[in-house]
């Protein structure tokens, strides 16, 4: 069965201090993973997509990054307003566009 | 372009009421999903379509309906509301290859209570 697991499920930082989040998954066959960020009240927002094993994306202070059990966001020197829950979520190869999503990292950067 | 729009925001529903959720987008894109997001949960697919006239189930289709006449709408059913529909629904749809590959706009949420 296809899963996806997200550690930790909180993490509190100071400003500055990076830090990793971590997106461990189970499928039978990888087409995609994928990274979004969500604000409180509002729905998830896109911030990567992974196809393979050692790809990485970069945007502002956020890297991802992918190998064949597990993606890993990182975050250099974070500032409060990266505040949010992290979701990552999978979708397989098998052709049924259907996307399995994590329970997510709740962040909180303090001033 | 408007993006993803969901109506109504809030709902309240008895339990045994029905009700349509709204949902469209501008951008005519093929695939879109629903979702429902319980409290400190992920996302939960109910329900996703491939293009008009092609809808498929997920997860957690018990309780729901859906159908997509058009491109641009994916209204999602609920009948005989129970208390355990409480929750959060998502729509989406996806834009293939972007910059940063596949990308996946939400709309704002529907927030639905079943009393």
């Amino acid at each position: 069965e296809d899963q996806v697991t997200q550690s930790p499920e909180a993490l509190r930082l100071q400003e500055g201090e990076s830090s990793s989040l971590n997106c461990s998954y189970t499928v039978s066959g990888l087409r995609g993973l994928f990274w979004y960020r969500q604000d409180p009240g509002k729905g998830p927002e896109f911030l990567f997509t992974l196809y393979s094993a050692g790809e990485e994306k970069e945007k502002e202070r956020l890297k991802a990054t992918l190998t064949k059990k597990e993606s890993f966001l990182h975050i250099t020197a974070p500032k409060p307003e990266d505040s949010a829950t992290y979701l990552c979520a999978v979708q397989a190869d098998s052709g049924t566009y259907k996307y399995i999503f994590g329970t997510g990292t709740r962040l909180k950067v303090l001033a | 372009n408007a993006g993803v729009t969901q109506t109504p925001k809030f709902r309240i529903l008895k339990i045994g009421q029905s009700m349509t959720l709204q949902c469209t987008q501008d951008m005519n894109h093929n695939y879109m999903y629903w979702y429902r997001q319980d409290p400190g949960m992920g996302l939960k697919l109910i329900y996703y379509s491939v293009g008009a006239g092609i809808t498929d189930k997920g997860e957690v289709p018990n309780g729901y309906n859906v159908s997509r006449s058009t491109t641009e709408d994916f209204p999602l059913r609920l009948e005989l509301a129970a208390p355990s529909q409480t929750s959060v629904y998502f729509c989406a749809s996806i834009i293939a290859g972007g910059k940063f590959g596949d990308e996946q706009f939400f709309g704002p949420g529907t927030r639905l209570t079943v009393l």
